[in-house]
């Protein structure tokens, strides 16, 4: 069965730095979606990639997708406070079911 | 514009009680169904979901059951909680696919505490 894994788990970051999240996904797909949850809350749609080479922007989020890698890479560019959340990738199976595979979810915690 | 609603948003039930957690979706017709749950601090566990009336597909062998009495109603039910039935429940929908998962949205939840 598909696997999807994250890392890192945690992730605590000064103001203004860079960094990166990582998707790895075990078994062929094509599609793979980027979800936030803040602390108590739902999860809210960031980014949905569909082919490979795909790139999103939005803000200071920046989601690829490597499909032949099975890595999908979430690049956070002068990190601020307002980013602080649970960052999970899904992934879709392809063909096989209409269930999306949830990592495990990045906990990134931004201090001044 | 599509949206999703859960009800209640918070439930706190003795142990043994029974549960019925309602979700239902505005604005788009024969949506997939999702049921969810997440434990404190942890990541998501798909618990049932629907891809039509009266079709469910159960993930986790639990104490809980599913149903989808209408198009866009999906009810999570328990005739007995037990402790560990605590958590975060949401609830998501997504457009048909057919070969494939399609992006899902998210309903607020419904965050249930047995005691």
């Amino acid at each position: 069965e598909l696997k999807v894994e994250q890392n890192p788990l945690f992730l605590s970051m000064q103001e203004g730095k860079n960094y990166t999240i990582y998707c790895n996904y075990s078994t062929t797909s094509d599609r793979l979606y980027w979800y936030r949850q803040d602390p108590g809350k739902s999860l809210e749609s960031l980014f949905v990639l569909l082919s490979n080479g795909a790139v999103k922007q939005e803000g200071r989020l920046m989601a690829s997708l490597d499909t032949k890698a099975r890595l999908s890479t979430l690049h956070i560019t002068a990190a601020v406070h307002d980013l602080s959340a649970t960052y999970f990738c899904a992934v879709d199976q392809m063909y096989n079911t209409d269930k999306l595979i949830f990592g495990t979810g990045t906990r990134l915690q931004v201090f001044p | 514009s599509q949206t999703i609603h859960q009800w209640p948003a918070t439930l706190v039930q003795p142990v043994g009680s029974p549960l019925s957690l309602e979700c239902t979706v505005e604005g788009t017709s024969n949506p997939n169904l999702y049921w969810y749950r997440q434990a404190a601090g942890r990541g998501l566990q798909l618990l049932f979901y629907s891809v039509g009336i009266g079709q469910i597909s159960s993930e986790v062998p639990q104490n809980l059951s599913a149903s989808r009495p209408q198009d866009r109603q999906f009810i999570l039910s328990s005739k007995k909680l037990l402790l560990s039935d605590s958590g975060f429940y949401l609830c998501a929908w997504s457009r048909a696919r057919g070969g494939g998962a399609d992006e899902q949205f998210f309903g607020p939840g419904t965050r249930l505490t047995v005691l």
